[in-house]
């Protein structure tokens, strides 16, 4: 049974650019969220997607927007990349209405901005 | 507001010795509380969690974790360490129904021989 799957693993981009990070739930799970984890910090919460809307969103900027599709993957957009982007994006999925008790972390996608 | 602080940046424990990493979290009501382990280039790995009941908490891999309201902790220990318990610590807050969760900056553990 696959986990929590996330592409690319790593990517550079400079700053202005725009880049999109993918994320595929594990078997069951409906649910995906997404967090940021800077270089020596603990995770971030940016926001949570289920039924293919925003629910909830961390004290993020516009710059990062999100979208679910039908089979419950889902995408991270960053947009205008700044420096302080650059850090390892965690994908997390859960059965909708399991919350944090039941949440599966994927392996992330480091992004470095140059 | 959810906030955890984890005072301990990085520890290194001899191999077979006793290890406890201290968390300590604010929350407005009834905390959800969990720990992480991270190993290089993995993701997050729930070791534990607590919701309600029995204060003390059995994990996975021989770890396990202490609620203590008055002093707003939750702390994780482990009898004895091995070598492949050497990874970042995560402790985090929020609620079970939510998927906000607050973490701690995490603490480095280093197992020497």
């Amino acid at each position: 049974d696959a986990g929590v799957t996330q592409s690319p693993t790593h990517l550079i981009k400079t700053r202005g650019q725009q880049v999109t990070l993918r994320c595929s739930p594990k078997s069951g799970h409906d649910t995906v969220s997404w967090y940021q984890q800077a270089l020596g910090q603990g995770p971030q919460f940016i926001f949570q997607y289920y039924e293919e809307e925003e629910r909830q969103r961390g004290n993020f900027p516009d710059r990062f927007s999100g979208h679910q599709f039908p089979n419950y993957s889902s995408e991270l957009n960053v947009n205008a990349l700044l420096l302080g982007d650059s850090a390892l994006y965690l994908c997390a999925s859960s059965p909708r209405g399991w919350g944090a008790n039941v949440l599966t972390f994927g392996a992330g996608s480091r992004l470095t901005v140059l | 507001a959810q906030s955890v602080t984890q005072p301990d940046i990085h520890i290194t424990v001899s191999e077979g010795a006793s290890l406890e990493l201290r968390c300590n979290y604010s929350y407005g009501a009834t905390p959800y509380l969990f720990w992480y382990v991270q190993s290089p280039g993995q993701g997050l790995q729930l070791l534990l969690k607590y919701f309600s009941g029995d204060t003390l908490v059995q994990g996975i891999k021989g770890f396990e974790a202490e609620f203590k309201r008055s002093q707003s902790s939750f702390n994780l220990r482990k009898p004895s360490v091995h070598w492949s318990d050497a990874a970042e610590y995560f402790c985090a807050v929020g609620p079970s129904n939510d998927y906000k969760l607050s973490f701690g900056a995490g603490t480095t553990v280093t197992v020497r021989a």
